[in-house]
This record gives structure tokens, sequence and C-alpha cells, in this order.
């Protein structure tokens, strides 16, 4: 099991550029989300998804896109980045949505993102 | 909305002494559960601890344990005969115990920066 993994580590954009974070987990988790974590401020829920076809806004979407074709695949994207953009993001996943000892989160090594 | 307050910026701690991280919450749902998550420097999250608000008593994870104090919306993380490895950046974090997906929304609070000393 490779867990949930994301890719770039690094990315580097200038603004109004646009692109991907990948987020892929080998789980079979239903629950797939994206969080963005800046200095002082801990980490805020962008969107999630509850299962495949099935997205939702969380507390800080403004900017960011999603879909999730497959149970596997959360991608996040950036349509037009901007310098408020800049942070570090983790997608992470649960078995079920459902409160109990299977919701545990499990986190992705995160992205470090830089918009110029 | 919840909230998650955690007013220790900082803390610093020798080897093999006892550290308390404190964490305060704001909920109206009676069902919910806390967590304690460690964040070292290599930036990955890693579940501490976790606690179900409907019982009483306090979880306990080797040298981890948390005070949680329902009525005064509190949830402290102690930490036993610390040790270097444990300096870290941790978060408390609440997610409520419904069965329409926020369950596993995560409410973060700051962070608490964990130094230990020789």
């Amino acid at each position: 099991n490779a867990g949930v993994t994301q890719t770039p580590k690094f990315q580097v954009l200038k603004t109004g550029q646009s692109m991907t974070l990948q987020c892929a987990q080998d789980m079979n988790h239903e629950y797939m989300s994206w969080y963005r974590q800046d200095p002082g401020m801990g980490l805020r829920l962008i969107h999630y998804s509850v299962g495949a076809g099935i997205t939702d806004q969380g507390e800080v979407p403004n900017g960011y896109n999603v879909s999730r074709s497959t149970t596997e695949d959360f991608p996040l994207r950036l349509l037009s980045a901007a310098p408020s953009q800049t942070s570090v993001y983790f997608c992470a996943s649960s078995y079920t949505i459902l409160a109990g000892l299977y919701n545990e989160q499990f986190f992705g090594p995160g992205t470090r993102l830089t918009v110029l | 909305a919840q909230t998650v307050t955690q007013s220790q910026p900082e803390m610093s701690v020798q080897e093999a002494e006892t550290v308390t991280l404190s964490c305060t919450y704001d909920t109206s749902e009676s069902d919910y559960y806390l967590f304690w998550y460690k964040q070292p420097p290599s930036r990955q999250m890693i579940l501490v601890i976790r606690q179900e608000a409907y019982k009483q008593q306090n979880a306990t994870e080797n040298r981890f344990s948390v005070n949680f104090q329902k009525a005064a919306k509190s949830f402290s993380l102690k930490i036993s005969d610390s040790q270097l490895g444990d300096a870290a950046m941790y978060f408390c974090a609440y997610s409520g115990g419904g069965i329409t997906g926020t369950a596993s929304k995560l409410t973060f609070g700051t962070g608490t920066r964990l130094q230990v000393t020789l």
C-alpha cells in the first residue's frame, strides 16, 4: 500500500498560470479532501468528496476546482493562480464518511506551492 | 460553526520531562471527535491520539494522554517522558459525529510548536 500520494512535492507558478495538484489513494477510501496550511492558521478545508462523482465545498473553496471521477483520484485544480494561493496543500482520505473507528484521516506528504 | 483554539504558539520541555499542550473548542453538537496530530519537520501529518466525545474515559496511547473536559470544552495533550523525537508542531482538531460527511471534515487549531531540549 502506497497510502495517500501527492504530486508534485514542490511547484512554482507565475500569477495567472493554471495547474493541477494530483492526489491518489490505494486504500479504497470513500472520503477524500484537500486542505491548505498557512503559517499561523493551521489547516483549512478547501474541498471534499464523499464518493466518486460527489464533491462539495469546504471552508476556503474560492479559486479551486475539484472533481472525482474515480474512487482513487481527487485532483485539485487552480484555474488562475494568485499569490494568495501560496501555501502547503495536503490531501487526505478516510475509509468512510461515517463517524466511528474507521474515519481516521490519512494524509499525503503535501505539496508546497509558491505563486510569484 | 465549530472553532478550535490553541493558545500556546510555542512550548519547550526538557528531555524526560512532562509537558501539557492546551486546546479548547466550541461546538453545539453533542456527538463529535477530537484529535491531536503531530507534524514533524518532514511535514507529514501523524495522528497521535483521538477521543470520542461520548466516552468519559480519557484516551491514552503510550506516553501520550489527554485530559478531556467536555463541560469546559477543553482537550489537552500530555506528553510524558519527552523525547527528542517529540519535537514537532502539534495540532488539535475536531470533527463532527454525524453521517452527513461531517464526521471526516476536520477543523484544526493553529498549532503549538514543541521544542525538546537536552
